[in-house]
């Protein structure tokens, strides 16, 4: 079946502009987490959705940082006012509900602010 | 809050020797126990998990990883490495009671044939 996908895979925003990523989840998984993935590092956790509720949301870095999920399914990334430090791979990652469950990851959005 | 620690960002290892990325964790009650694999430009995938299940556990590809209490670690190893095994592999921790993954920084693994 179809995975995880994430549009778009490469984003080259100016300083100063506003972007948006979207993260299309595996159909039925009702968690959605966010995670920022810097140059050489380990991904970093942003927020977590379970189905449209917006659970937790304490490693989004400021409040340029928005994600929602309104319908419980598509989720959207939004960062406003980009800035050269939020150059990084967006990765999108979808489960099933418990602590176990796999997350599965997509393949991300590189965004590059210049 | 739970951590990660790989030692060692870049790894090498000859084909057909033995695979060994060393993961130690840091947290306050049992936690559940990840490895991930990413290849150039594509999403993390899982390799194997640790739920307080038996303590060694068998992945994907021939890896296995043992979880051991006394030493707060998750290593992970293979037998003999193949030249498709070169990429990038994360270790990560997720607390009782917490849905978030905290990840290691990875240890990129190259293959030498």
């Amino acid at each position: 079946g179809a995975g995880v996908s994430q549009s778009p895979r490469y984003k080259v925003a100016k300083r100063g502009q506003d972007v948006a990523l979207r993260c299309d989840p595996i159909s039925g998984h009702v968690s959605l987490f966010w995670y920022q993935q810097a140059l050489g590092q380990g991904p970093e956790f942003l927020t977590y959705f379970q189905n449209e509720a917006q659970l937790d949301k304490s490693g989004l870095p400021s409040d340029r940082f928005f994600a929602e999920r309104p319908e419980g399914s598509v989720s959207t990334l939004k960062i406003q006012r980009t800035q050269q430090e939020d150059s990084a791979v967006y990765l999108c990652a979808s489960s099933l509900a418990g602590l176990a469950a796999e997350q599965f990851f997509g393949p991300g959005t590189r965004l590059t602010v210049l | 809050a739970q951590s990660v620690t790989q030692l060692g960002s870049h790894v090498s290892v000859s084909e057909g020797a033995l695979v060994l990325l060393r993961c130690n964790y840091s947290s306050s009650v049992p936690p559940y126990l990840f490895w991930y694999v990413q290849y150039p430009n594509q999403g993390l995938q899982l390799l194997l998990k640790y739920t307080s299940a038996a303590t060694l556990v068998k992945g994907i590809n021939g890896f296995e990883a043992e979880f051991k209490k006394s030493e707060t670690s998750f290593h992970l190893t293979k037998p003999s490495a193949h030249m498709s095994d070169a990429a990038e592999y994360f270790c990560a921790v997720r607390a009782y009671g917490n849905n978030r993954l905290a990840f290691g920084k990875g240890n990129q693994v190259v293959v030498i044939p």
